[in-house]
């Protein structure tokens, strides 16, 4: 199994341009989740779905936009890239409510550079 | 909404020694503790984790301990070997539908030869 698929791996934008990181998940997952990584803060939540066709807000939304039209993807999109953006993107499944399942399957990151 | 803090943020110890990660959690309602290792270039990976009714779990080197009273964890590892040398985050969760895990801001463990 592919487990958790992130896409680009890398990438350089400037800034107001726009751009789409795929994550796509073969494990049957209801649970998916954005996080993003900065030095010294963690791993801070972005944005995350419930199952197919649902989103909702974590602890960092502004400046994204997620969909999650089908159920094994879950696509994260700026529409106006700002160097506040760079840093590296990390997409996350889960089977179903955290606490009776536990784990959550990280994919391998996708580093966003804004200039 | 729930906060998570992580100390200390960087360790170092011998091999062969003990490391202690702890983490402190605001909202009373979590009730799921997990901790994860990051290795370097790498997504973080689970390595256990403790729900509100244990106050202790064991796999071999490792262990975390809660304390839901002082609203404290802990992760304990022993016998420190040089693979051990990651980043550590521990994170909370109330388990709702809507649950959100909430993370800490990481250890990042070194293991001297």
């Amino acid at each position: 199994n592919a487990g958790v698929t992130q896409t680009p791996k890398f990438r350089v934008l400037k800034t107001g341009q726009s751009m789409t990181l795929l994550c796509a998940q073969d494990m049957n997952h209801e649970y998916m989740y954005w996080y993003r990584q900065d030095p010294g803060m963690g791993l801070r939540l972005i944005h995350y779905s419930v199952g197919e066709g649902t989103t909702a807000k974590g602890e960092v939304p502004d400046g994204y936009n997620v969909s999650r039209l089908k159920k094994q993807n879950f696509l994260l999109g700026l529409e106006s890239a700002a160097p506040s953006q760079t840093s590296v993107y990390f997409c996350a499944s889960s089977y179903g409510r955290l606490a009776n399942t536990g784990e959550l399957f990280f994919g391998e990151g996708s580093r966003l550079t804004v200039l | 909404g729930e906060n998570v803090e992580q100390h200390p943020s960087t360790l170092s110890v011998q091999e062969g020694d003990s490391a202690v990660i702890k983490c402190t959690y605001s909202d009373s309602a979590s009730n799921y503790f997990p901790w994860y290792k990051q290795e370097l270039g790498k997504g973080p990976q689970l390595i256990i984790d403790i729900r509100s009714n244990v106050g202790e779990k064991k796999d071999q080197r490792i262990a975390v301990t809660l304390n839901k009273t002082a609203k404290h964890f802990s992760l304990h590892i022993t016998e420190t070997q040089p693979e051990d040398s990651a980043v550590y985050f521990c994170a909370a969760s109330k388990g709702n539908r809507d649950d959100k895990i909430i993370f800490g801001k990481g250890t990042r463990l070194h293991i001297l030869p």
